[in-house]
This record gives C-alpha cells, sequence and structure tokens, in this order.
C-alpha cells in the first residue's frame, strides 16, 4: 500500500498569498494517477485536480498542480477567502486507492 | 446534473451489521468507464476508500476491510449498496458514495462527485 504523507500539517497565509501544498509518496505513483481535494466543514470532498496536473470541471484557474514520480505539488496562486479549507491528496494508480492525512489551509 | 445520495442508520451496535444505499442520478452505471465507490471518514481524519463497483460489475475491495464489506448495485433502481459486517466503534465515522469516470488500469479511480455523505455512529 502506497502512503502519502502531506506538508505541511498547517498552513496559515492570508487572502492574496500564494499557497504551496506537499505530498509525498512512499513508492511511485504508477503514470502520475494523483487527485487533490478541497474539503469545507462538514461537507463532502471536492476534487479539484487528477492526473496530477488536470484540473476538474469548474475548478478556477488559480489551482494548479504538478509532480511525478513520489512527489507532488497543489499551488494555489492568489488565495481567495473560499480557498481556506483542508487538502487532500490521493494516488489511485494501485490498489488501494490511499489519501494523505491532509493540510489546514488557515488564514492568518 | 450528478447527484448521490447516502442513506441508512445513524447508530449502529458492535457486532451488527450496517447496510447502506446510495441512490444517484445523473449517469448510468450501464455506461462504460463508470463506477461508484465507497468511501468513509472518521471524525477528523483523512478519508479511507472501500470499495468500487464498475459498469461491468467487477468490483474492488479495500484489502483491509475484505473480508467484512460487499458492494452491490441495482441499475435499474440506480442504487448501490454497501454492507458491512461485524462492525465495530472503529467503524464509525462519515459514509460517502462517489461517481468516478477517472477509472484507470489499476482499477482505482479519482472522484469526481460526491455525495453529501452520512454519519454512523457504531456504539452499545
Amino acid at each position: 500500500e502506497i502512503v502519502l504523507t502531506q506538508s505541511p500539517g498547517t498552513l496559515s497565509l492570508s487572502p492574496g498569498e500564494g499557497a504551496t501544498l506537499s505530498c509525498r509518496a512512499s513508492q511511485s505513483v504508477f503514470s502520475s494517477y494523483l487527485a487533490w481535494y478541497q474539503q469545507k466543514p462538514g461537507q463532502a470532498p471536492r476534487l479539484l485536480i487528477y492526473g496530477a496536473s488536470t484540473r476538474a470541471t469548474g475548478i478556477p484557474d488559480r489551482f494548479s498542480g504538478s509532480g511525478s514520480g513520489t512527489d507532488f505539488i497543489l499551488t494555489i496562486s492568489r488565495l481567495e477567502p473560499e480557498d481556506f479549507a483542508v487538502y487532500y491528496c490521493q494516488q489511485y494508480g494501485s490498489l488501494p486507492g490511499t489519501f494523505g492525512q491532509g493540510t489546514r489551509l488557515d488564514i492568518k | 446534473q450528478i447527484t448521490l445520495k447516502e442513506s441508512g442508520p445513524t447508530l449502529v451496535k458492535p457486532t451488527q451489521t450496517l447496510t447502506l444505499t446510495c441512490t444517484f442520478s445523473g449517469f448510468s452505471l450501464r455506461t462504460s468507464g463508470v463506477g461508484v465507490a465507497w468511501i468513509r471518514q472518521p471524525p477528523g481524519k483523512a478519508p479511507e476508500w472501500l470499495a468500487l463497483i464498475y459498469w461491468d460489475d467487477n468490483r474492488r475491495y479495500s484489502p483491509s476491510l475484505k473480508s467484512r464489506v460487499t458492494i452491490t448495485k441495482d441499475t435499474s433502481k440506480k442504487q448501490v449498496v454497501l454492507t458491512m459486517t461485524n462492525v465495530d466503534p472503529v467503524d464509525t465515522g462519515t459514509y460517502y458514495c462517489a461517481h468516478s469516470r477517472f477509472i484507470v488500469p489499476s482499477g482505482m479511480a479519482a472522484f469526481d462527485d460526491w455525495g453529501q455523505g452520512t454519519l454512523v455512529t457504531v456504539s452499545s
């Protein structure tokens, strides 16, 4: 089973700033089958990025994903108030699909 | 527009069997490449994938739960059912069903639409 480690655990930033979230896999993620989700309190996760770098339908272009192998990055270029949430990465290149433990993005 | 909604008991006693139903609309489970999964999330923790059923009735299960979990579908009713036997308090959490059209050769998927989730508490 692939273990995903996200860092930092918590990130405190101000609206307008940029954010960089990291997801590191314990072994190579096949074909960069890595997704990023955003979750707000009381809501289900929302798919942001799949295939490491493809934005899901309706996701603003301030969200971008990059990486391959074992190291992946989610970048939010200019934080909007609605972006403060918990972010999870998920690998689906091998069974079982696994999630990282999450990065909480807080308003500074 | 794709929607999914989970239903089932909110409280289950240890050792009992939990049955959850996902009722969906906006897509067909007869369409090639489509799947529906169950994913759970303990309070304050990360999501955990449990099971996935595909348009062709193939199924995949999390190895850690494979002996306790069964996923089935009723295509005409537009429902997917999860059954979990011998539940324990550690099974407490919010259970989500989710749709995917991103199934890859491994048999896993990314999930592009989720239900609102249903909170299940396992307690005597």
